[in-house]
């Protein structure tokens, strides 16, 4: 059975940073492709960022380029989203999401429960 | 970028009700779209992708149908289970990315 594990979420300062993980179970990292999404209280969903099975290429959407980063460790079979310069329009529930293929980003068959990320002073 | 616009906003329909949600494309993606429903608290839950095809345990009454710019998912006889957010997704960007809808509120009546 296909399991994801957030963590890291919490309350931090604007231009402060944060590093979420995403434990994986049921299944090997590298052998799917890997988003982190997230979802404004109330709000709709946007895609933060992915990263390939495979080879590990990385896509941000534009409006973290520069400030996050996603990584993993497969010994660990574990997802990484390092957050740095944040901002208050970054608070979200963000979720780890499994794609139904190796390519990225596609869509996504498998989501953790989220984790919650505050930004404020 | 690719818009995708949901309609309508909020549906509320008695059990045993067709339902037809609609998602419209700013522009052509073939058939790259895939629908999730969220239920308050959880994590959004993956129905269809490619359009058409139903995803792994989705129940028979849900079903996809759409290519280009218009989508639609279909609920054939509702289901008290089934309130919740229903959210359209594109993919097979380039860039790489992927882009929701704003999402459509089913409630049951």
């Amino acid at each position: 059975e296909v399991q994801l594990l957030e963590s890291g979420g919490g309350m931090v300062q604007p231009g402060g940073s944060l590093r979420l993980s995403c434990a994986a179970s049921g299944f090997a990292l590298n052998n799917y492709a890997m988003s982190w999404v997230r979802q404004t209280p109330g709000k709709g969903l946007e895609w933060v960022s992915a990263i390939s099975g495979g080879g590990g290429s990385t896509y941000y959407a534009d409006s973290v380029k520069g400030r996050f980063t996603i990584s993993r460790d497969e010994s660990k079979n574990t997802l990484f989203l390092q957050m740095d310069s944040l901002r208050a329009e970054d608070t979200a529930v963000y979720f780890c999401a499994k794609d139904g293929v190796v390519a990225a980003p596609q869509y996504f068959d498998s989501w953790g429960q989220g984790t919650l990320v505050t930004v404020s002073s | 970028d690719t818009v995708m616009t949901q309609s309508p906003a909020t549906l509320s329909v008695s059990p045993g009700e067709r339902v037809t949600l609609s998602c419209r494309a700013s522009q052509s993606v073939s058939e790259f779209v895939a629908w999730y429903q969220q239920k308050p608290g959880q994590a959004p839950r993956l129905l269809i992708y490619g359009a058409s095809t139903r995803a792994t345990g989705i129940p028979a009454r849900f079903s996809g149908s759409g290519s280009g710019t218009e989508f639609t998912l279909t609920i054939s006889s509702l289901q008290s289970e089934d309130f919740g957010v229903y959210y359209c997704q594109r993919y097979n960007d380039w860039p790489p990315r992927v882009t929701f809808g704003q999402g459509t509120r089913l409630d049951i009546k």
